[in-house]
């Protein structure tokens, strides 16, 4: 079964770091744009990062450029966001998702992140 | 502030149909045959509805349905059921340095 499992979310304080991961299995990993896309409480959903199959081209939503990284392993099959310089406005639910311009087909289950004082 | 603009909700008597738009730009809905639509429930991940405009995932009723014309896309539900009660968002690619935007969600209530 193609699968995306998050982990690494958490409460942190502002200004603190976060690095989520994001598991793949059943499906060809290497091969596909990789992204995350996030919720905060009660909102819609935010594209925030995407990343090429072979990690040549990395794109950001303006709120998280500077500050965020998307990376991956191809060999592991696993995609990462390293978060820096958190502040509330941060507070979500990410989720990482599989696709490509057309849309995105396969999501995760999501990992709540919470940055408050 | 969402790029797209859906309705913020949408209700219908079971075994109607009803219709939720996607109004965006030239720069996104009209430029590209790449809008998607996704069911979200409570507490729940969004799942892929609709692709490229008017194609159904394997597994996908087809009570769902997609269609564009100019800026505007939309999504119909037809035969709606008390399980067609949840969110749904729109997204399209975009020519912007954001290359993918959501409408705000439109949430659907079956009355």
């Amino acid at each position: 079964e193609v699968q995306l499992v998050e982990s690494g979310g958490g409460l942190v304080q502002p200004g603190e770091s976060l690095r989520l991961s994001c598991a793949a299995s059943a499906f060809a990993f290497r091969t596909y744009y990789m992204r995350w896309v996030r919720q905060a409480p009660g909102k819609g959903l935010e594209w925030v990062a995407d990343i090429k199959g072979d990690g040549s081209e990395k794109r950001y939503v303006d709120s998280v450029k500077g500050r965020f990284t998307i990376s991956r392993d191809n060999g592991n099959s696993s995609l990462y966001l390293q978060m820096n310089s958190l502040t509330v406005a941060d507070t979500a639910v990410y989720y990482c998702a599989r696709g490509g311009v057309w849309g995105f087909d396969v999501w995760g289950q999501g990992t709540m992140v919470t940055v408050s004082s | 502030q969402s790029a797209l603009t859906q309705p913020a909700s949408v209700s219908g008597s079971p075994g109607q149909s009803i219709t939720i738009s996607c109004t965006g730009t030239s720069s996104d809905v009209g430029r590209y045959n790449y809008v998607s639509w996704y069911q979200q429930y409570p507490g729940k991940a969004p799942k892929l509805m609709i692709w490229e405009v008017s194609n159904r995932p394997s597994g996908v009723s087809n009570r769902f349905s997609g269609s564009k014309s100019g800026n505007t896309a939309s999504l119909t539900i037809s035969g709606l059921q008390a399980e067609d009660e949840a969110d749904y968002y729109c997204s399209s690619y975009t020519s912007t340095t954001t290359p993918h935007v959501f409408g705000p969600g439109t949430k659907v209530t079956v009355v």
